[in-house]
């Protein structure tokens, strides 16, 4: 079946260093993934999509790259601060959008 | 204001009851979604619509119903079937074309049982 997988359940980091998040996709090749934020009892936020034939995207202090050979996208916050702790979340569309378990990430001061 | 509302956002159910939770957008969407979140879980789709008076079952499906008869509403029934139904619900909602559009969501349902 086809998967998509967020490899950490939570990640913790120090204020300011870069936080990097896994989202894998098995049995499949999606031609978009995207990414969203969620903070405890709302809704998720969109933050970036990327297509299968872009190799990375910028938005701010936010990258993700797609490796379709690795079969992987990795999201990125640089210069991280408190106010990014959140749950982020991968998703794949195939008209049916289908979200990874998401990585809890907590920044400390 | 454009987006998407969702009520009631607490609602209690008792055993062997039916509730029905409403999803309701004006950004003139033509896809819509619903999602079951359990605590420090991710999303798992129950249903969704491309179109009026069509719907999808999603991997969840069992328990729930929908209806889509008005583009604007998708309304969502916990049905007695649903033997577990203490959850977070979420609708959605996007462009037709979804596969690379985005979504937009509600701000969520939390159905407990009594």
């Amino acid at each position: 079946s086809q998967k998509i997988e967020q490899n950490s359940e939570a990640l913790n980091i120090q204020e300011g260093k870069t936080a990097t998040l896994t989202c894998n996709y098995t049995n499949y090749s999606p031609a978009y993934l995207q990414w969203y934020r969620q903070d405890p009892g709302r809704g998720p936020v969109f933050l970036l999509l990327i297509r299968e034939n872009e190799k990375e995207k910028r938005k701010e202090r936010l990258k993700v790259t797609f490796d379709t050979t690795l079969k992987q996208s990795l999201f990125h916050i640089t210069a991280s601060q408190p106010a990014d702790s959140a749950t982020y979340l991968c998703a794949r569309n195939n008209n049916d959008m289908r979200f990874g378990a998401g990585t809890r990430l907590t920044v400390k001061p | 204001d454009g987006g998407i509302t969702q009520s009631p956002k607490y609602l209690f159910r008792k055993e062997g009851q039916n509730v029905t939770l409403s999803c309701e957008q004006n950004l003139n969407h033509d896809a819509m979604y619903w999602y079951r979140q359990d605590p420090g879980q991710g999303l798992r789709l129950i249903y969704y619509s491309q179109i009026v008076n069509d719907f999808q079952k999603g991997d969840i499906a069992e328990g729930y119903s929908v209806s889509r008869e008005k583009k604007e509403s998708f309304p969502l029934t916990v049905t007695s079937a649903q033997k577990n139904p203490t959850a977070f619900y979420l609708c959605a909602s996007s462009g037709r074309r979804a596969i690379n559009e985005k979504l937009f969501f509600g701000s969520g349902t939390q159905l407990s049982v009594l």
